[in-house]
């Protein structure tokens, strides 16, 4: 079964700077996605930024990219120009892409808060 | 606004009830998925139906159930209510195929007294 670990529970930064949250996963398959959701205090899950894991190009939007190291099962994510409205819950998910039993399911790892200061 | 909509937004009970959570996927996505987001457990699968079939699930109670009607809507029954059954639950909803990704609703808030 694939597990999404993330070691950080808490991180800080400062508005403006950048900081990158740590995911691993453990899997044995070849071909599957990875995702990142911000959880705000509003409780929305929002999706960030997805990774194919057939693509060596780390995705980028906007200010949020990714990077997908697939030998060593990691997928952080760099928050550059940090703002107030980024302080949230970041998830970590994975996405099988096998047919059959949990085909399409999303795993999470437990998140880590991020705090924002100004 | 994901496009996913989930009603009530919240809901308090008490023990031994019985409550439905509904969910109206995005217009075209086949796909429905429930999650149940508590303190301790984090974020759960619970169940995914596609197309009004159940196609997995994951850690759901033998109290709780799922379906999906003709319309696409779905919704997940949770009985014999206990106090750890107080949670977010999610409802999420995606095309066919496993490359598109999942767009959540607001999430459902349920209180056990």
């Amino acid at each position: 079964a694939q597990t999404v670990t993330q070691s950080q529970p808490e991180m800080s930064v400062q508005e403006a700077e950048t900081v990158t949250l740590s995911c691993t996963y453990d899997t044995s398959e070849s071909d599957y996605y990875l995702f990142w959701y911000k959880q705000p205090p509003s409780r929305q899950m929002i999706l960030v930024i997805r990774q194919e894991a057939y693509k060596q190009q780390n995705a980028t939007e906007n200010r949020f990219s990714v990077n997908f190291q697939k030998a060593a099962k990691s997928f952080s994510l760099k928050i550059s120009d940090s703002q107030l409205g980024d302080a949230a819950m970041y998830f970590c998910a994975y996405r099988s892409l096998n047919y059959g039993g949990s085909q399409g399911n999303l795993i999470f790892g437990k998140g880590t808060k991020l705090s924002v200061k100004p | 606004d994901s496009g996913v909509t989930q009603t009530p937004k919240h809901l308090i009970t008490a023990t031994g009830q019985r409550v439905t959570l509904r969910c109206s996927p995005r217009s075209g996505d086949l796909s429905v998925y429930w999650y149940q987001q508590s303190l301790d457990q984090g974020l759960q699968f619970l169940i995914q139906y596609y197309n009004g079939e159940e196609r997995a699930k994951g850690n759901i109670l033998e109290r709780f159930s799922a379906q999906q009607f003709p319309d696409l809507h779905s919704e997940l029954n949770l009985s014999s209510l206990e106090l750890g059954d107080s949670a977010l639950y999610f409802c999420a909803s995606s095309q066919s195929g496993g490359r598109s990704p999942l767009h959540f609703g607001n999430g459902t808030r349920l209180t056990v007294t």
